[in-house]
């Protein structure tokens, strides 16, 4: 089965500090695609990065970077100068790709982002 | 504009009344997808569907029905609601490419379900 773990529920932080937001999954599919999602106080969700299995560069995009780590099955999100329209809750998933759970798409239960003023 | 619509986006009924909540995309996407949102649990998916009249149980299918009976349409149906279906529901569809959800979910804007 899927699993993905956000562990941290809510982080607080002031603007302009780095925050990175965990995420760990679990999975027995050898090629499988990780994603971030955001949903920002307004309610609707936005794609924000996706990765597959054999893909383990980092990825920088202005202030987002994602760091994913096969060997501990991680894929970690940094903000870098945080910014108060950064709060938002966070969501990880996992979906899967050869195995048994093909068509499933597993979410964590988020992170809740608040960036203080 | 590419999009995926939802309707209602707000509910109130009473246990037992049956509704159906609709969901349409234009974008021709062949996989389409129902989660709910709860508080501390995150989104969990209810049901999915890999294409017209193909379909099948997420994680929490218990008291939910689907159809697909064309590709844009993708309705969650609930014969008997329940309490403790009041929730957040999202709708999402994402192209399908080889095996495996691998392309970016488009989502709804919620449908906020209260089940007195």
């Amino acid at each position: 089965a899927q699993k993905v773990t956000q562990a941290q529920t809510e982080i607080s932080v002031v603007e302009k500090e780095d925050v990175t937001l965990d995420c760990v999954y679990e999975t027995r599919d050898t090629t499988y695609y990780l994603f971030w999602y955001k949903q920002p106080p307004s309610g609707e969700l936005v794609f924000l990065i996706r990765r597959n299995s054999f893909d383990e560069q980092n990825e920088i995009s202005g202030r987002y970077s994602w760091n994913f780590q096969k060997s501990t099955s991680s894929f970690n999100f940094t903000i870098t100068a945080s910014q108060v329209v950064d709060s938002a809750v966070y969501f990880c998933a996992l979906g899967g790709g050869s195995g048994g759970s093909n068509y499933k798409l597993t979410f964590g239960k988020g992170t809740l982002l608040t960036v203080n003023p | 504009e590419a999009q995926v619509t939802q309707n209602p986006r707000y509910l109130i009924t009473v246990t037992g009344k049956k509704l159906t909540v609709t969901c349409s995309q234009n974008m021709n996407h062949e996989y389409m997808s129902w989660y709910r949102q709860d508080p501390g649990l995150g989104l969990r998916q209810i049901y999915y569907s890999m294409n017209v009249e193909v379909t099948d149980k997420g994680d929490v299918p218990e008291g939910y029905k689907v159809s697909r009976k064309e590709k844009r349409n993708f309705p969650l149906i609930l014969e008997s609601p329940s309490p403790n279906q009041t929730s957040l529901y999202f709708c999402a569809s994402s192209f399908l490419t080889g095996t495996g959800v691998k392309n970016i979910q488009y989502f709804g804007a919620g449908t906020r379900l209260s089940v007195l």
